[in-house]
């Protein structure tokens, strides 16, 4: 079965700077990856994904992804962060009918 | 055009009384979810439907029912409400049946169970 992993609960970043969110799934075959966002009080909103072909994926609010195969690793970037970016981040990989999701990232933006 | 719509937004339950949880979407999608978020453990699969007339079980299925009514509505049911069933519920949507597209979340259920 597939699952995934988000090694980091919470991450604190001054507004400015750049972002990185890890992401690593396990999976037999290449899966379809995502990246969603939840703020406070809110449903879960698609940020992108990955299902084939460039392995370096553009999304909404100026977020990038990378599909790194060798590391089994979908890791979420932003180089210049928001305040409006603080929020929870779920990393999901979808096989078949399902979703699988990882456990979240809590994002602080400190001014 | 709503997306996908839940009621109720906020509940209160006493142990073993019962409660249904409605969902809709107006996107013609075909697949229909239910999930509970918990602090801590992310989103959880209840039960989910990949077209209508077909439900099956997800992760967490004990203690819940679920009914597609038609290819708009999935309902989510607590026949005997417990207190572990406190959470966040949401509902979502997918186009595709059988392929692992996107999901197209609602806004959640807070269900509190004393």
């Amino acid at each position: 079965a597939q699952s995934v992993t988000q090694p980091d609960i919470h991450i604190t970043v001054s507004e400015g700077a750049s972002l990185e969110l890890r992401c690593n799934y396990s999976y037999g075959a290449t899966p379809y990856l995502f990246w969603y966002v939840q703020s406070p009080g809110q449903g879960l909103q698609l940020l992108l994904k990955y299902f084939s072909g460039d392995t370096l994926v553009q999304g909404i609010k100026g977020f990038e992804a990378e599909f790194k195969r060798s590391q089994s690793s979908f890791n979420l970037r932003k180089p210049s962060v928001h305040w409006s970016d603080a929020a929870e981040y779920f990393c999901a990989v979808g096989v078949g009918e399902k979703l699988t999701f990882g456990t979240g990232t809590r994002l602080t933006i400190i001014p | 055009n709503a997306g996908v719509t839940q009621t109720p937004k906020f509940q209160v339950l006493k142990t073993g009384q019962s409660m249904t949880l409605q969902c809709a979407q107006d996107m013609n999608h075909n697949s229909m979810y239910w999930y509970r978020q918990d602090p801590g453990m992310g989103l959880r699969l209840i039960y989910y439907s990949a077209s209508e007339g077909t439900t099956d079980k997800g992760e967490v299925p004990n203690g819940y029912n679920v009914s597609r009514l038609n290819k708009r509505e999935f309902s989510l049911r607590l026949e005997s409400a417990a207190p572990s069933q406190t959470s966040v519920y949401f509902c979502a949507s997918k186009l595709l049946q059988g392929r692992a597209y996107e999901q197209y979340f609602g806004p959640g259920t807070r269900l509190t169970v004393t």
